[in-house]
């Protein structure tokens, strides 16, 4: 299973962008890149996934680097509510989602 | 979107006694859902793999004994855990894959379940 790296912290002023960065430089080429967050005491809450190309929807923004080596998710108007643990994970093969230690990510009005 | 349903939301049992959690898939069918155990201030760490209809495969380290893994119908899984001890106290969630998808679609999770053993 590919294994990602993630700063354990980040703080971002409310209402600015905030930039998550993750790397998986083990990602085979079939292998996908899921963002996940979890605010405190709750089930984890999906945001967005891709595979080569740049994705967005209506909460995030994926981008993935051509080498596919690493990812940035991009929140584009953090609100306090974004405040939570982010989970960068290449998914397996055998469809498992394998959840490494995450990015603390502190919104500050 | 997709939801996962877990009951209990929370309990509290006595050391010795077993413990059934339930994750329903609410409104899609799911061959295969996922159990997860998380302790305070540290990450999910995937407990087992349940099908529907077969055996569960349990992750390394985790004993299938001890946490017992049912997935009868495709929206429904329990994790019974059995003999209680305080260190198994600990908030226990489940993730579900619709059926007939592949790797490009995402799992829902359920709420989770916090287990408090006395």
């Amino acid at each position: 299973d590919a294994k990602t790296t993630q700063p354990p912290s980040m703080d971002c002023a409310e209402g600015r962008a905030a930039n998550l960065p993750c790397n998986h430089s083990t990602i085979s080429g079939n292998e996908y890149v899921y963002w996940y967050r979890q605010i405190h005491s709750q089930g984890p809450q999906y945001i967005i996934h891709g595979l080569k190309n740049n994705e967005t929807n209506e909460m995030a923004s994926l981008i993935i680097t051509e080498d596919r080596k690493s990812s940035t998710l991009i929140l584009p108007h953090a609100t306090l509510r974004d405040t939570a643990v982010y989970y960068c994970i290449v998914k397996s093969n055998t469809g498992k989602l394998i959840f490494g230690q995450g990015t603390t990510l502190q919104v500050k009005p | 979107g997709a939801v996962v349903s877990q009951h209990p939301s929370w309990v509290i049992c006595k050391s010795g006694t077993s413990v059934k959690i339930e994750c329903r898939s609410l409104d899609f069918q799911a061959t295969t859902m996922f159990w997860y155990r998380q302790f305070p201030k540290q990450s999910l760490m995937l407990m087992a793999t349940s099908n529907e209809g077969s055996k569960a495969t349990y992750e390394q380290g985790v004993e299938k004994d001890k946490f017992l893994i049912n997935h009868a119908s495709l929206t429904l899984s329990t994790l019974t855990v059995t003999s209680a001890h305080p260190e198994d106290s600990s908030f226990y969630i489940c993730s579900a894959q619709e059926a007939g998808q592949g790797d490009s679609y995402e799992q829902y999770f359920g709420p989770g379940t916090r287990l408090t053993v006395t």
